[in-house]
Formats: C-alpha cells, structure tokens, sequence
C-alpha cells in the first residue's frame, strides 16, 4: 500500500483565496483524521470522520474550515477565505478502527 | 485524556539505549499508554502502545509501572535516523471505536554520532 497521501505537497497561497487540501486514506481503514501543526499550537485534531461521516469536528477553528469525505478512498479541507493565520501543515491520517493512525506527508500550506 | 509530562529535550548517544520517560499521573483504568515519534518534516509514526503489562515490538519496548502512573520508552540501539520529537499519549481504547490523538509537546530526543 502507498500509505495516505495527501496533495498538494506545498501550497502557497494570497490572503482571501479558497484552499483545498486533499487526502486519499489507506484502503480499507474505516477512520479518516486531519490535523494541523504549527509552532504556536502543536499537533491539533481538527476534525475526524468514521465510515464517511463526521465524528467531531470540534476541533475546527472557525466557519471558514470545512471538511468532507464524499467515498471512503477520498477526503477534503477547505479554508474559504484562507488569511494567514492558516498558515500551518496540514496532515491527514487513517487508521482501522482503534488501531494505530498512520499520518500522511502532509500539507504545508503558506497563505501570504 | 489524562495530561502526560515529558522532558522537552534528551541527548543520547549513538548505539546506546535511548529511555525516554513520561509521566501520566492522572491516568484512567480504561486508558492506554501510546508513543508516537515525528521526524523533521514527516508525520507522526506510531511506535507502540500499552495498558499495564510491558511491550515489545521489532521498533521499542515500553515499559509501565505498576501504578501505571509513569513509562518508559525504550529504543534499545539508538541511530542517528531515531533523532525525532517523541509523543506520549494517553487515550481511552474504546473497542471499535476511535478518536483523534491528543498531542503535548514531546521530548526531542536527539542521537549524537
């Protein structure tokens, strides 16, 4: 398996744009997690999706962000408008049930 | 989840045993014991887990006190490729079920040539 991938790799965007981050989970795991790091705040949970529906997205900063999972091969985040405070990486895990999170390359999003 | 406390940074020596401490005093009877590590610009690699009882695996052992209020983390032949921030975390295991991660600050554990 190629593991999760996310894309794009690096993503440098102006303040008021639409940003869409995208992930492919592993096949066959039934969880999809997004996170994002940043030096102020760490490792933060965002949102997380079992069987294609959100769980918990009480991690989600604000209206702006939203997340989908439309199959079980494909999930999105978009930041509408993205300002720069959204500047972070962005990672997107999955995992089979409790078992261990396997984490993406992830995002590294710029928006200037 | 219960708090954990790590020491922010550790120093070890190429080939020798790395023993990365956490404290966890707060920990419930349902909670597992998990260590991940990041290396410099990846994601989080889960290492192992534990609820009571000590555990190897082909990466580490973990090591839990009987009041299963402290671990330990052990690579046991540290490379220069172990140099990572290491993650523990504490988390009900709830059956089929999940939930995301809750992550502190981790120890940078930096393996010296």
């Amino acid at each position: 398996d190629a593991g999760v991938i996310q894309s794009p790799r690096h993503e440098v965007t102006e303040m008021g744009q639409e940003v869409t981050l995208r992930c492919k989970p592993i096949s066959g795991h039934d969880y999809l997690f997004w996170y994002r790091q940043t030096m102020m705040r760490g490792l933060e949970l965002l949102i997380y999706f079992n069987n294609n529906v959100p769980i918990d997205d009480s991690g989600m900063p604000e209206d702006r962000f939203s997340a989908k999972m439309p199959n079980a091969s494909f999930s999105t985040l978009k930041i509408q408008p993205s300002e720069p405070r959204d500047s972070a990486v962005y990672f997107c895990a999955s995992s089979f049930q409790n078992n261990e999170q396997f984490f993406g390359p992830g995002t590294r999003l710029t928006v200037l | 989840d219960a708090k954990t406390t790590q020491p922010t940074s550790m120093d070890c020596a190429e080939g020798r045993a790395a023993n990365l401490p956490c404290n966890h005093s707060t920990i419930s009877g349902n909670e597992y014991v998990y260590w991940y590590r990041q290396i410099h610009s990846q994601g989080p690699q889960y290492i192992i887990h534990g609820l009571k009882n000590n555990e190897t695996n082909e990466m580490a052992s973990l090591i839990i006190t009987e009041d299963r209020k402290s671990s330990t983390l052990i690579l046991p032949h540290a490379t220069l490729r172990d140099t990572a921030v290491y993650y523990c975390i504490v988390r009900v295991y709830s059956g089929g079920g999940a939930d995301g991660l809750t992550f502190g600050k981790g120890t940078h554990l930096i393996i010296q040539p």
